[in-house]
C-alpha cells in the first residue's frame, strides 16, 4: 500500500522565494496534518485537517504560512516570501479518522538561503 | 495543558543490551500515550501505542511499554538490542476524546555499539 507522498524530498531556494510543498495522504484517510521538524524545537504542529476543512491552524508561525486542501488526495503548504529561517524539514502525516495514529511522510527537507 | 519529558538526549547501548527509552508525561485527562521510530531521512513510524487497557503493549520490532499512571511514566523497552535498533524515538501524547493535538517529545538518538 502506498504510504503518504511528498514532493519535493529536497527543495534549496533563496530568500524571498515562493515554496510550496505537496502531500497526498494515504487513500481513505480523513484527517491530515502538516508538522515541521528542526533541532531547535522538535515536531511542531502547523495544521490539521479534517474532511478537507482546516480545524487547528495555530501552529502556523505567521501570514508568509498557508496551507490548502482542495480535495482528500492532495493538500499544499506554502511560504511567500520565504526566509532562513523556515530552513527545517516538513512533514505531512495522515490518519483514518483524527484520533488514530498518523502515518508520516519521508518529508521535504527545505533550506533556505 | 499536555507535555511529554524524554529523559536523556542520547543513549548508547551494546548490541545485545536492555534498550530502556524513558517518556514521563503530563496530562490533565487520561491519556493516550504513543512511540514512534525515525530512521534518517525518513518520516516517522508507530512502534506501539496505549489507549485503554492492558498497560503493558507490545509494538513491533520486539519493543514494548508500560503505562505507569502512579508515575506518569511511559518507558519504552526491549530485551536485546540490535544494530538495526539504531535510531531516534519519540514518545508523544494526547488527551483521550475527539480531536487532541499530539504533542511528541524531543526525541533520544538510541546508538547501538557492536
Amino acid at each position: 500500500d502506498a504510504g503518504v507522498i511528498q514532493s519535493p524530498r529536497h527543495e534549496v531556494t533563496e530568500m524571498g522565494q515562493e515554496v510550496t510543498l505537496r502531500c497526498k495522504p494515504i487513500s481513505g484517510h480523513n484527517s491530515l496534518f502538516w508538522y515541521r521538524q528542526t533541532m531547535m524545537r522538535g515536531l511542531e504542529l502547523l495544521i490539521y485537517f479534517n474532511n478537507n476543512v482546516p480545524i487547528d491552524d495555530s501552529g502556523m508561525p505567521e501570514d508568509r504560512f498557508s496551507a490548502k486542501m482542495p480535495n482528500a488526495s492532495f493538500s499544499t503548504l506554502k511560504i511567500q516570501p520565504s526566509e532562513p529561517r523556515d530552513s527545517a524539514v516538513y512533514f505531512c502525516a495522515s490518519s483514518p479518522t483524527e484520533n488514530q495514529p498518523q502515518h508520516f511522510g519521508d518529508g521535504t527537507r527545505l533550506s533556505i538561503l | 495543558a499536555q507535555s511529554v519529558t524524554q529523559l536523556g538526549s542520547h543513549v548508547s547501548v551494546s548490541e545485545g543490551a536492555l534498550v530502556l527509552l524513558r517518556c514521563n508525561y503530563s496530562s490533565s485527562v487520561p491519556p493516550y500515550l504513543f512511540w514512534y521510530v525515525q530512521y534518517p531521512n525518513q518520516g516517522l513510524q508507530l512502534l506501539l501505542k496505549y489507549t485503554t487497557g492492558a498497560t503493558l503493549v507490545k509494538g513491533i520490532n520486539g519493543f514494548e511499554a508500560e503505562f505507569k499512571k502512579s508515575e506518569t511514566s511511559f518507558h519504552l523497552t526491549k530485551p536485546s538490542a540490535h544494530m538495526s535498533d539504531a535510531a531516534e524515538y519519540f514518545c508523544a501524547v494526547r488527551n483521550s476524546g475527539g480531536y487532541q493535538k499530539v504533542t511528541f517529545g524531543t526525541g533520544t538518538k538510541l546508538q547501538v555499539i557492536p
